[in-house]
């Protein structure tokens, strides 16, 4: 089953504005992770904040993390037609299973 | 560096036939993963091998297994093919296990079970 869950599930906006998209996830994480995965090939690792961080930064990249809401955010800001992808969201849990859970993605489309 | 390397790129196979999968992690990665991503179902886990062993298993049936091998690359079967087969089945490989880094993906394998 799946424990993150990206909203929305596609969002399209036009090029130099800056996208949002939000994970809920559902039990007591040690990280999340957010992935970029381009036309259906392989995931690319993105950012990763730990439970006891609130918010990261990477380039045009910003995450947040609200662990009473079990709730994060990936902001790209002034977006390309280059960042048209699928982003995921993925989980990784405190003991126990020892693996990333992923959630379904949110499609982004930025038109040039 | 060579990322996580995967073969073959599309593989076609027929119902009830077997498929064998490969992957070949980065130089020093231990631990090596399988996800497979229908269409429309988002990546589920499939399987974790670190140091040779398999230490986790999603919730898939037998006829789903696979092996690492002493160099860390792994394999993944899958036996008695089933339609719903038909998906990208990606490998991912880290040098620290237990999902607290980011993992290296491979491009994925094109499974098409007609």
């Amino acid at each position: 089953s799946q424990q993150g869950e990206e909203d929305p599930q596609a969002l399209s906006i036009q090029e130099g504005e800056n996208a949002t998209m939000n994970c809920s996830y559902k039990t007591s994480i040690n990280n999340l992770q957010w992935y970029r995965q381009n036309s259906g090939r392989g995931l690319v690792h993105l950012i990763l904040i730990r439970s006891n961080e609130r918010e990261k930064h990477s380039g045009r990249l910003r995450v947040t993390l609200d662990t009473s809401k079990k709730s994060s955010s990936l902001l790209i800001t002034a977006s390309r037609a280059a960042d048209t992808a699928s982003y995921f969201c993925a989980t990784g849990f405190q003991g126990g299973s020892e693996k990333l859970v992923f959630g379904k993605g949110t499609k982004l489309t930025v038109n040039p | 560096e060579a990322g996580v390397t995967q073969s073959p790129t599309h593989l076609i196979k027929t119902r009830g036939q077997q498929a064998t999968l490969r992957c070949s992690p980065i130089s020093g990665h231990t631990s090596v993963y399988w996800y497979q991503q229908a269409l429309g179902l988002g990546l589920q886990f499939l399987l974790w091998y670190d140091e040779g062993e398999e230490r986790n298993r999603g919730n898939f049936p037998p006829r789903f297994s696979g092996r690492q091998f002493p160099n860390y690359s792994s394999e993944l079967n899958v036996n008695a093919l089933e339609l719903e087969d038909s998906a990208l089945y990606l490998c991912a490989s880290s040098s620290y296990p237990r999902g607290n880094y980011g993992y290296t993906f491979g491009s994925g394998t094109r499974l098409t079970v007609v």
